[in-house]
């Protein structure tokens, strides 16, 4: 079957760094995309690993390792409008399949 | 911008009716996804339809079935609502790839 772990709940404060972990195990794997979703909103596209590496947008990057079937995405400059949800998905088939995501509070 | 919209808000409904969700996209997206989020169980796909009057089933379909007549319009079926259908319901959409997926506002669904 297809599962992607990730922790359930993260903190950190204002100014931090925060890495937020996400192993999976999915056959036909094309990639790995991240997704953003505040209290009562959409889960909004934040960014996509389709090679091993980093990725850096802004604030954010993402990090991909197909060997170790690992990625994570870190926040940097926290800021707490940063507090929401984090989803990690993997990509098969033109399909995502989602993790449970990891709530992450943000603290002044 | 791309703008997925959903018909409702808020729906309650009695268990045994029939329910309609539908979703229209704007950007003439190939691909569109309904799913469910639950507490705890991250979001899942009910159904994905990749064109018109083509659709394919996800993970969770038991007791859903979709219709896709025009292109950018995407509609979710309850047969028989049943009260574990109580849930949060997501419509998406996405080119080609499906990495990048345009959500709408969610449908929050109560069976009673």
């Amino acid at each position: 079957g297809q599962s992607l772990e990730q922790p359930s709940e993260v903190t950190a404060v204002e100014g931090a760094i925060v890495q937020i972990n996400c192993t999976y195990q999915t056959s036909g794997f094309y990639g790995l995309s991240w997704y953003q979703q505040h209290d009562g909103g959409a889960p909004t596209f934040l960014s996509y690993n389709a090679l091993d590496g980093l990725e850096e947008t802004g604030r954010f990057s993402s990090f991909l390792s197909r060997s170790d079937s690992y990625g994570y995405l870190l926040l940097q400059e926290l800021q707490m409008k940063d507090s929401a949800s984090y989803f990690c998905a993997a990509l098969r088939f033109q399909k995502l399949v989602f993790g449970t995501g990891t709530r992450l509070l943000v603290s002044p | 911008d791309v703008k997925v919209t959903q018909s409702s808000r808020y729906l309650v409904k009695r268990t045994g009716e029939k329910v309609f969700l539908e979703c229209v996209q704007d950007m003439d997206h190939e691909n569109m996804f309904w799913y469910r989020q639950d507490p705890g169980l991250g979001l899942r796909l009910i159904y994905f339809s990749y064109d018109v009057k083509m659709k394919e089933k996800g993970d969770i379909p038991e007791g859903y079935s979709v219709s896709r007549e025009k292109k950018e319009r995407f509609s979710l079926i309850l047969e028989s609502a049943s009260t574990n259908q109580t849930s949060m319901y997501l419509c998406a959409s996405s080119l080609d790839g499906g990495e990048t997926q345009y959500f709408g506002p969610g449908t929050r669904l109560l069976v009673l």
